[in-house]
């Protein structure tokens, strides 16, 4: 199976400041990638997929980039309820995979 | 719109059965995909099984193969997993989760429910 592992695991931050997420991938998902954020008890939320493209009604403040093994995720300027878990997911192939995760935490 | 919610979990003993439904209040359900998606208490996301929109397609991680099934009733916008034979390391929140497409494959899991809890001891 692919694994995904995701850096730093904890990121501390500042609202305003720009946040820079990392996903890698074990071998090529091509530009299969999804990234979603997860609040405290909440349901995840899908933010990104095919490593690049927005989902429906996430803020232009959130862009991904990347393909094959390499990927990030960027928050251009933090805002309160950015604050969360981020997690990558690739469905290049099977089984679906996440990475572990990575805190986005207020500094 | 479409709308998931979970329900049919419980605390339930090592070795038993417990079967999950998630329930689709839109009109929707019977066109796409939908994944069950766990998550262990204060761990990360871990994905279960996906069925395709007509139910002829199957895929489940190793995990749970061969103990989990994935089913669903579109005259009724309900998908189910079927539980046997669980572990106290299936213990979870379990979310169901629409793909974007008919097949799993899609483009991410867009719409989530909010889980329902499994505890095995």
């Amino acid at each position: 199976e692919i694994v995904l592992t995701q850096s730093p695991a904890t990121l501390s931050l500042s609202p305003g400041e720009r946040a820079t997420l990392s996903c890698r991938a074990s071998q090529s998902v091509n530009i299969y990638l999804a990234w979603y954020h997860q609040r405290p008890g909440q349901a995840p939320r899908l933010l990104i997929y095919d490593a690049s493209n927005r989902a429906t009604g996430v803020p232009v403040r959130f862009s991904g980039s990347g393909s094959g093994t390499d990927f990030t995720l960027t928050i251009s300027s933090l805002e309160p309820e950015d604050f969360a878990v981020y997690y990558c997911q690739q469905r290049s192939s099977w089984p679906i995979t996440f990475g572990q995760g990575t805190r986005l935490e207020i500094k | 719109q479409v709308h998931l919610v979970e329900s049919g979990g419980g605390v339930v003993q090592p070795g038993r059965s417990l079967r999950l439904s998630c329930a689709d209040s839109g009109f929707t359900f019977s066109a796409y995909a939908i994944h069950w998606v766990r998550q262990a208490p204060g761990k990360g996301l871990e994905w279960v099984a996906v069925l395709s929109d007509d139910g002829s397609n199957e895929k489940y991680a190793e995990s749970v193969k061969g103990r989990f099934t994935i089913s669903r009733d579109n005259s009724k916008n309900t998908l189910y997993l079927q539980m046997n034979s669980l572990r106290p390391e299936d213990t979870a929140v379990y979310y169901c989760a629409k793909d974007t497409t008919s097949d799993g494959g899609g483009h991410g899991m867009d719409v989530w429910g909010q889980g329902t809890t499994v505890t095995v001891s």
